[in-house]
């Protein structure tokens, strides 16, 4: 079974500093590909950064990155100079057979 | 930048009653999902779709749901003799296509409550 595990339900930071988010999946596919999804208050789901499990080179998007260890099956969001607006939901997904199998959310606050 | 819509935003519907909720899929795409949230749960995976038939369903999705695209631009989910349990968050999304990895689009979601 494919699975996907967040093991931080909650955490906050001040505005300005780096936050880690971690993500630990499982899958017996050979290629597949990680996301990271916010969730805002205003409840839609908005695409982060995306990682294909054969790239080695972690994916950059701005001020968020990934650390991707496949052989860990591990996969953290790094949010730099974290901001006001990146306060919300933060769900890991991997897809994989055409379905996005998902975490259980880390809540991120920030806090001015 | 185009959007998946849905609607409505929240419902409240008696135990029994039937439902549908409505998207309005990103207009050049092809791949249609349903996705639903209960509260406090993880986000799952209810049913694809795509050139008007179903590609592939969750155990989730049993003969009590159905989707529907009645015309071009609407995509419905039809939730027939609701339950207390079918209280959830109701994600709507789609994609330009079905590669691995091809970035899925999501809407606001609609708010079921079934009492």
């Amino acid at each position: 079974a494919q699975t996907v595990t967040q093991s931080q339900p909650e955490m906050s930071v001040q505005e300005a500093e780096t936050v880690t988010l971690s993500c630990t999946y499982d899958t017996s596919e050979s290629n597949y590909y990680l996301f990271w999804y916010k969730q805002p208050p205003s409840r839609q789901m908005i695409l982060v950064i995306r990682q294909e499990a054969y790239k080695q080179q972690n994916a950059t998007e701005n001020r968020f990155s990934v650390n991707f260890q496949k052989a860990a099956k591990s996969f953290s969001l790094k949010i730099s100079d974290s901001q006001l607006g990146d306060t919300a939901m933060y769900f890991c997904a991997l897809d994989s057979n055409y379905q996005l199998i998902w975490g259980a959310g880390t809540k991120l606050i920030i806090k001015p | 930048e185009p959007e998946v819509t849905q609607t409505p935003s929240h419902q409240v519907t008696q135990m029994g009653q039937e439902v549908i909720l409505r998207c309005v899929p990103i207009s050049n795409h092809l791949y249609f999902y349903w996705y639903r949230q209960i509260l406090g749960q993880k986000v799952e995976f209810l049913v694809s779709f795509y050139n008007n038939e179903i590609s592939e369903k969750s155990e989730i999705f049993d003969d009590q749901f159905s989707v529907e695209r009645p015309d071009g631009s609407n995509f419905t989910l039809k939730i027939r003799s609701t339950k207390l349990e079918d209280s959830a968050m109701y994600f709507c999304a789609s994609s330009e296509d079905r590669v691995a990895g091809n970035t899925i689009y999501f809407g606001e979601g609609s708010w079921l409550t079934v009492v």
